[in-house]
């Protein structure tokens, strides 16, 4: 009974350096999507994928980029971070159908960049 | 464009005390409202939802009513406990570029004191 699955919890970079956080999920999901969360800005959306090979961008999708290929995995890439990507990232997947829609998320990923 | 607005906090309360967090929105057409839950250290949790107007989600003593002549969802609990602290996530989910999204709130953080 996974869920959503992200790595790693914590991380530290230097500004420049280049990093991939994880995330997977065993629910079979088509949508997914990285959120960051800073203080009283609430969750913004980074980028999303409504399944294998397909991803948009969302609110606050510069400096990261996505890729989607396989149902389970999205992961999120930094290619040179910067001071102002330090924020916690969320990872979510989206249930829909007959089921109702609901957000599972994952427990975290907190970044500092230096 | 579609938004979330909710009370700043942080919220405090004794043991007990009744709780209200307001919620409002912007939105076109009918968008399905949502209240998700973060304890310390955790991802989001779906805490409840409602799909359509005057409908009323509930779960753990939580409720809210979707009011759409108010544009509201305000979330409501008779006696909160120590173990209700948390920041509480309002959101609606809206339809844009051909995909559902969901759009949150900046947060309200309740702390519960015995």
């Amino acid at each position: 009974n996974a869920g959503v699955t992200q790595t790693p919890k914590f991380q530290v970079l230097k500004t420049g350096q280049s990093m991939t956080l994880q995330c997977a999920q065993d629910m079979n999901h088509e949508y997914m999507s990285w959120y960051r969360q800073d203080p009283g800005m609430g969750l913004r959306l980074i980028h999303y994928s409504v399944g294998a090979g397909i991803t948009d961008q969302g609110e606050v999708p510069n400096g990261y980029n996505v890729s989607r290929s396989t149902t389970e995995d999205f992961p999120l890439r930094l290619l040179s971070a910067a001071p102002s990507q330090t924020s916690v990232y969320f990872c979510a997947s989206r249930q829909t159908g007959l089921l109702g829609e609901k957000l599972f998320f994952g427990s975290g990923t907190q970044l500092s960049v230096l | 464009g579609d938004s979330v607005t909710q009370m700043e906090g942080p919220v405090t309360l004794s043991e007990e005390a009744c709780l209200t967090i307001n919620c409002t929105y912007t939105a076109t057409g009918y968008p399905s409202l949502f209240w998700y839950v973060q304890y310390p250290g955790e991802g989001l949790q779906l805490l409840l939802k409602a799909t359509k107007a005057d409908d009323k989600g509930s779960n753990k003593g939580f409720e809210a009513t979707y009011r759409k002549e108010t544009t509201s969802f305000h979330l409501e609990k008779g006696s909160v406990q120590v173990s209700d602290s948390a920041v509480y996530f309002c959101a609606l989910s809206t339809f844009s570029g051909g995909y559902n999204k969901l759009i949150f709130g900046a947060g309200t953080r309740l702390a519960v004191h015995p």
